[in-house]
């Protein structure tokens, strides 16, 4: 059964920065691309970056490219996204998930909220 | 990017009933379709991937059909446990992307 616990949401001012964890067990967590993906009552579920096995390849969406990074440890079975000049729209609950075929979500999320 | 277009926006039906919910692609997106629930305060649960295979763990009344540009996810005979909101997902047009949602309720 696939496992995600994600961390490290809060409050921040716009412009400021956070930085997401995602712990996996259940699965063998090198073997696969991982996504972040965030959800917001006005725009509702949407994808935002993906990283390769390795780390070698990743990608974004164009509304966070240059200010979001999404890494990986595999010693740890951890995902990161490191979020910076943080703005209103980010606002959302974030999602870890397996990349797969599709989506596998396995934890509760985290909640991000920007606003002075 | 693809958008994905839901309907009916929310389904009212009772127990016991037929659910079609339905999903429409701007562009062809082969049969890379995925259908997801979610409950409130919870994760998406993936359904469906590759527009007709079950995820696992997934109970036979779901099913998944369609290609190119209309799908539709069938629950043939609807539990108590099945009201919630469902998306579709597309994952072969850069970037992903999710429909809107249906909101299936208990009439």
């Amino acid at each position: 059964e696939v496992q995600l616990v994600e961390s490290g949401g809060g409050l921040v001012q716009p412009g400021g920065s956070l930085r997401l964890s995602c712990e996996a067990s259940g699965f063998t967590f090198s073997n696969y691309w991982m996504s972040w993906v965030r959800q917001t009552p006005g725009k509702g579920l949407e994808w935002v970056a993906n990283i390769k096995q390795d780390g070698s390849e990743r990608y974004y969406v164009d509304s966070v490219r240059g200010r979001f990074t999404i890494s990986r440890d595999n010693a740890k079975d951890s995902l990161y996204l490191q979020m910076n000049s943080l703005r209103a729209e980010d606002t959302a609950v974030f999602y870890c998930a397996r990349d797969n075929s599709a989506f596998e979500f396995g934890g509760q999320g985290t909640l991000v909220t920007v606003s002075s | 990017e693809t958008v994905l277009t839901q309907s009916p926006a929310t389904l009212s039906l009772s127990p016991g009933e037929r659910a079609t919910l339905s999903c429409r692609a701007s562009q062809s997106v082969s049969t890379y379709l995925a259908w997801y629930q979610q409950k409130p305060g919870q994760a998406p649960r993936l359904l469906i991937y590759d527009a007709s295979n079950r995820a696992t763990g997934i109970p036979a009344r779901f099913s998944g059909s369609g290609s190119g540009t209309d799908f539709s996810l069938t629950i043939s005979s609807l539990e108590p446990e099945d009201f919630a909101v469902y998306y579709c997902q597309q994952r072969i047009k850069w970037p992903p992307t999710f429909g809107q949602g249906t909101k299936l309720e208990i009439k």
